[in-house]
C-alpha cells in the first residue's frame, strides 16, 4: 500500500460547484497533515494544515479521521483560480529529531467557466 | 526577493554528462531538501539537511551528490546522467528539521532533460 495515496482525478467541474478530494495515508505514527496546491509548471505551495478538529479557510474545509487513517479537502463555489492540481501531505517522523514529508501523487482538478 | 531560488530552471544535456543544481533559500531556514518530480507528477523526497548535516537520504543513487555549503545553500551535482534521470528537480526549505512536517517553501524547480 502506498504511503499516502489520492484519487488521480482529473475532476471537471462547473464553476461554482462544491469539489471533495480524498486521501489515505498508511502511518498510523504521522501526526501532522497538509494539503499543498501546485498549479501547472509551478512549484507545490501550502494550502492549509490539517488539524483534528477540522478547520476551514473560506472556501476550503479539512478534515482528518485518524481512525480510518483519512484526511479530505472540500472546496465550496469553485473558481477558474482553484484549477490546479491537490496534494495530500503527510509526515514522516523517523525518530530523533528527523522526518520529512510525504506528497500524495495529486488530485487534478479543472474548473471550467 | 524570492524566497528559495534555483539554478538554472531548465537544464538541457547528454547522457553521461554531469551536471549541477544551485539552491540558496534567504529565510534563515535551518533544513533543505531535494525532491525529485518524475513524469508521473510523483513528487519524492531525495535528502534533506539540517545545518549543513544530511539527515535523509532516500535510497537515492550514489550518482546523485549534495553539498551544503553553509545552511543558506544546497547544491546536488549528478555524476554520470542517465535518461531515467530526466524529471523536474525541486528544492525546499523549512523552519524546523522535518520531523513534524513543518511548512516547506519550495523553489521554482529546475527541469532536467537527458537526451
Amino acid at each position: 500500500r502506498k504511503e499516502v495515496e489520492q484519487d488521480p482525478g482529473p475532476f471537471n467541474v462547473p464553476e461554482g460547484a462544491t469539489v471533495a478530494f480524498n486521501c489515505t495515508y498508511s502511518n498510523s505514527a504521522s501526526q501532522s497533515f497538509f494539503w499543498y496546491r501546485q498549479d501547472c509548471r509551478k512549484e507545490p505551495k501550502l494550502l492549509m494544515s490539517v488539524y483534528s478538529s477540522g478547520n476551514e479557510d473560506g472556501r476550503f474545509t479539512a478534515q482528518l479521521n485518524r481512525a480510518s487513517q483519512y484526511i479530505s479537502l472540500l472546496i465550496r463555489d469553485s473558481k477558474l483560480s482553484d484549477s490546479a492540481t491537490y496534494l495530500c501531505v503527510v509526515n514522516r517522523d523517523y525518530g530523533g529529531s528527523q522526518g520529512n514529508l510525504i506528497f500524495g501523487k495529486g488530485t487534478k482538478l479543472s474548473v471550467k467557466p | 526577493d524570492t524566497a528559495v531560488s534555483q539554478t538554472p530552471k531548465y537544464l538541457v544535456t547528454q547522457m553521461g554528462n554531469d551536471k549541477s543544481i544551485k539552491c540558496e533559500q534567504n529565510l534563515g531556514h535551518d533544513t533543505m531538501y531535494w525532491y525529485k518530480q518524475d513524469s508521473k507528477k510523483f513528487l519524492k523526497i531525495m535528502f534533506s539537511y539540517n545545518n549543513k548535516e544530511l539527515i535523509i537520504n532516500e535510497t537515492v543513487p550514489n550518482r546523485f551528490s549534495p553539498k551544503s555549503p553553509d545552511k543558506a545553500h544546497l547544491n546536488l551535482h549528478i555524476n554520470s546522467l542517465e535518461l531515467g534521470d530526466s524529471a523536474v528537480y525541486f528544492c525546499a526549505s523549512s523552519h524546523g528539521s522535518g520531523r513534524w512536517g513543518d511548512t516547506q517553501y519550495f523553489g521554482p524547480g529546475t527541469r532536467l532533460t537527458v537526451l
